[in-house]
Formats: structure tokens, sequence, C-alpha cells
């Protein structure tokens, strides 16, 4: 079956400007993830969406970093004021259920740079 | 919170050998541990996990312990193949919290 799409995959910018990067998560699958992995680092955790409840938005940098889901299933991570340090890899992944032994299912990333 | 700490950051071994990645974590409430193969360019992809009722589960060349007195869990790999070679990341999950921490990752390279 499909996994997780994330789009696109990867993505140019320059300092200061928005961008939008889009998440696909398995169909079925009620819990949404976003973590953000600079080079050669582990996975910083930045938002995680269940089901209609609130999200937990614990892990977001900064208030330039937003995030929604809607209909339970689509996500978009929004970063407006782009600057160089948010140059990263922003990896997506979903989970079965509320249940937090599931396994997490990762996409490929998007590769963002911002000049 | 957790906090998850894994070693060692790099690892090289030759292919035929063994290779071992531990990790220890701070909260004892923790009852989920998987481990993720990430391949460059990929996103890291589940290969193992463990649950606390279990000390230790085998997949044909890979196995994994837990430790609970001690909070630490393991990842051994026998027979390592150079299709080995990927960046491992172990990961713990708190009981009635639904985020999950990371551990650094572990670079293997194995070694033809």
């Amino acid at each position: 079956g499909a996994g997780v799409s994330q789009s696109p995959s990867n993505k140019v910018t320059e300092k200061g400007k928005d961008v939008e990067l889009r998440c696909d998560p398995i169909s079925g699958h009620t819990a949404l993830y976003w973590y953000r992995q600079s080079l050669g680092q582990g996975l910083e955790f930045l938002i995680y969406f269940q089901g209609n409840s609130a999200p937990d938005k614990s892990g977001l940098p900064s208030d330039r970093f937003s995030a929604e889901r809607t209909g339970g299933s689509v996500s978009t991570l929004t970063i407006q004021r782009t600057q160089q340090e948010d140059s990263a890899v922003y990896l997506c992944a979903s989970s079965l259920r509320v249940d937090n032994r599931q396994p997490q299912h990762f996409g490929d990333g998007t590769r963002l740079s911002i000049l | 919170g957790e906090n998850v700490e894994q070693h060692p950051s790099t690892l090289s071994v030759q292919e035929g050998d063994s290779a071992v990645i531990k990790c220890t974590y701070s909260d004892s409430a923790s009852n989920y541990f998987p481990w993720y193969k990430q391949e460059l360019g990929k996103g890291p992809q589940l290969i193992i996990d463990i649950r606390s009722n279990v000390g230790e589960k085998k997949d044909q060349r890979i196995a994994v312990t837990l430790n609970k007195t001690a909070k630490h869990f393991s990842l051994h790999i026998t027979e390592t193949q150079p299709e080995d070679s990927a960046v491992y990341f172990c990961a713990a999950s708190i009981v009635n919290n639904n985020d999950m921490r990371f551990g650094a990752g572990t670079r293997l390279t194995v070694k033809p």
C-alpha cells in the first residue's frame, strides 16, 4: 500500500520567504507527526496531531512555524520569514491510532535549503 | 520529559562481524522502544521494536534486548552485510504521552 508521501522532495528558497511543506499520511492513520532533522543530526520533534484533538505544538522552535491538518488527513507545515538556520530535512510520520506503542511510519522528507 | 542517549555515534565493522548499538532512557514509564534504519536520502524505516513486557526479540539477523531495571536497550546485528550500512536510531515512548523521543543516531559502516 501507499506509504507516507511528502512534497516537495526538495525546496530551495531565499531568506525571508514563506514556505509550505505537505504531508499525506497513510490512509486510516489518525496520528501525524512532524520532525526536523539537521545535517547529520537526530530527529527533533516539532508537532503532533491526533484525530480532532488540539495538536501538541510543544516542539515548534518559534512562532514562525505553524502546522495544520485538514479533515484529519493531509497536513501542511508552514515556515514564515525563513532563516538560514531553518535549512534541514523536514520529516513527516503517521501512526495508526492513539496508542503510543504504535510504530511511526515516515515519509522521505522535504529537504529545505534557505539561501 | 524523556531523554534518550545513543552510543556509539559511528561504528565501523567488517562484513560478517556483529554490530551492537546501545541506548539508555531516563523515564521509567517508557514502554515502547522501536529501532529505525535511515538510508541516505530516505526517511527512517522501522526495523524492529520491543515492548516493556518482553526482554528480547529477534528477527533473522536483528535482535533487540531490553533491560528495564537499568533503563537501557540494545540493537544487535549479526553477520553484517554492506547493505546494513545506514544510520540507525533508537527511540522511546512514554506511557500516555503521544510523542516519541529519538536518540541522536549511529552511523554504521560495514566494510566488504
